[in-house]
């Protein structure tokens, strides 16, 4: 179990370009999520995939935002034009959900994706 | 509507005094009850959790939780801090029927000195 991993660490950006971030889960789990926190609030849900599928989009995603997860493995978040509003962590965690037992779908966290937009 | 309040944005205590971090949460439904805590520059690490049984629940680091359903609480405790707990804690939600997203709260600054 090597945890959840993202990269890059930090990324600084000039407003307007566009920028992807990568997330690797734990290697067993099924489910990955993508989350944003902004200085002084807690983490606010984006979205969420199932194996390969994107299974609920917050309304905090807008067009700008896309993730995808194309071979339920590893997951990409890519934010068009970029705005000074986007600046922010970007958490990924990732968990094992099994129908039987989904009291038991505990997330992990990686260390995020500070993004500057200057 | 469902929401998360963790009323203390800062608490500052001496090391090997007790801290208690307050959690309240409103919720139609069931819940499941997580604390995680973030250290400077790096990513949430779970304390504990609640998901059901005991409502007292133990976690890494000495850190304890007791989830009370009256109140819609779930307070997370410590009876002696070190140097080492100041961080950044967060008091997170996940309602059944959302699909397992969690909710967080604004979190907590707990500011150890000595």
């Amino acid at each position: 179990d090597t945890g959840v991993s993202q990269n890059p660490r930090h990324k600084i950006t000039k407003r307007g370009q566009n920028v992807t971030f990568r997330c690797d889960p734990i290697s067993e789990h099924n489910r990955l999520y993508w989350y944003r926190q902004t200085l002084g609030q807690g983490p606010e849900f984006l979205t969420y995939f199932q194996n390969e599928a994107q299974l609920e989009k917050s309304r905090l995603l807008s067009d700008r935002f896309s993730a995808e997860r194309p071979k339920g493995s590893f997951s990409t978040l890519e934010i068009q034009r970029t705005e000074q509003g986007d600046s922010a962590m970007y958490l990924c965690a990732s968990s094992l959900a099994l129908e039987a037992r989904t009291a038991k779908n505990i997330q992990y966290f990686g260390a995020g994706t500070r993004l500057s937009v200057l | 509507a469902q929401s998360v309040t963790q009323l203390d944005s800062q608490v500052p205590v001496f090391e090997e005094a007790p801290v208690e971090l307050r959690c309240n949460y409103s919720s139609s439904v069931s819940v499941y009850l997580f604390w995680y805590v973030q250290y400077p520059n790096q990513g949430l690490q779970l304390l504990l959790k609640y998901l059901s049984g005991s409502t007292l629940v133990k976690g890494i680091n000495g850190f304890e939780a007791e989830f009370n359903k009256s109140q819609t609480s779930f307070h997370l405790r410590k009876p002696s801090v070190h140097i080492s707990d100041t961080a950044e804690y967060f008091c997170a939600v996940r309602f059944t029927g959302t699909a397992s997203k969690l909710t967080f709260g604004t979190g907590t600054r707990l500011q150890v000195t000595l």
